[in-house]
């Protein structure tokens, strides 16, 4: 069974600083979606970003990109210019077409003023 | 934007109980779920559905169970309530997996339900 792995519980970044969470995934797939979602405190889980294996370049959206290293099966968000609405749960997920998602444990993102 | 929805933010049940939780979505999605979220273990599958009257069993589905009589709706039961069944509990939704994409439509969540059971 496919598994992903957040090994950061917790992190924390100043604001306007950067930050890199990571995710790793075990899969024995070629072809699969890799997605971030966030959680801010009390609100809805939205979908920050997503990456599709077969592609190489890496997806960026405005402030949030990400880091896809499919021989490693790695799959770590980068987030440039930390604001203080970016304090959240983020979740990685994995997902084979046709199949559920997969959802890692989440690392807590506090951002200092 | 989809819009889904979760009857409750807070509800406290007892022990024995049989609770309800609904969830209602606005964008005609095939698919519905229900996961709960618990620290340290991020969300896991209970149920979902991909259809009307069609209910599939996600990774943990003991002592729950789930209903899909209208598209839009899609509701857990907890048959009888125990104190491990406290937890967050989200509502999501996405378009059909074979609908001309190649399967990576996101799920939309609801606000979650965080219900106690004491």
């Amino acid at each position: 069974a496919q598994t992903v792995t957040q090994s950061q519980p917790e992190m924390s970044v100043q604001e306007a600083e950067t930050v890199t969470l990571s995710c790793t995934y075990d899969t024995s797939e070629s072809d699969y979606y890799l997605f971030w979602y966030k959680q801010p405190p009390s609100r809805q889980m939205i979908l920050v970003i997503r990456q599709e294996a077969y592609k190489q370049q890496n997806a960026t959206e405005n402030r949030f990109s990400v880091n896809f290293q499919k021989a490693a099966k790695s799959f770590s968000l980068k987030i440039s210019d930390s604001q203080l609405g970016d304090a959240a749960m983020y979740f990685c997920a994995y997902k084979l077409y046709g199949q559920n998602f997969v959802f890692g444990p989440g690392t807590r993102l506090s951002v200092l003023p | 934007d989809v819009k889904v929805t979760q009857s409750s933010r807070y509800l406290v049940k007892r022990t024995g109980e049989k609770v309800f939780l609904e969830c209602v979505q606005d964008m005609d999605h095939e698919n519905m779920f229900w996961y709960r979220q618990d620290p340290g273990l991020g969300l896991r599958l209970i149920y979902f559905s991909y259809d009307v009257k069609m209910k599939e069993k996600g990774d943990i589905p003991e002592g729950y169970s789930v209903s899909r009589e209208k598209k839009e709706r899609f509701s857990l039961i907890l048959e009888s309530a125990s104190t491990n069944q406290t937890s967050m509990y989200l509502c999501a939704s996405s378009a059909l997996v074979n609908s001309g994409g190649r399967g990576n439509q996101p799920q939309h969540f609801g606000d979650g339900t965080r219900l106690s059971i004491l």
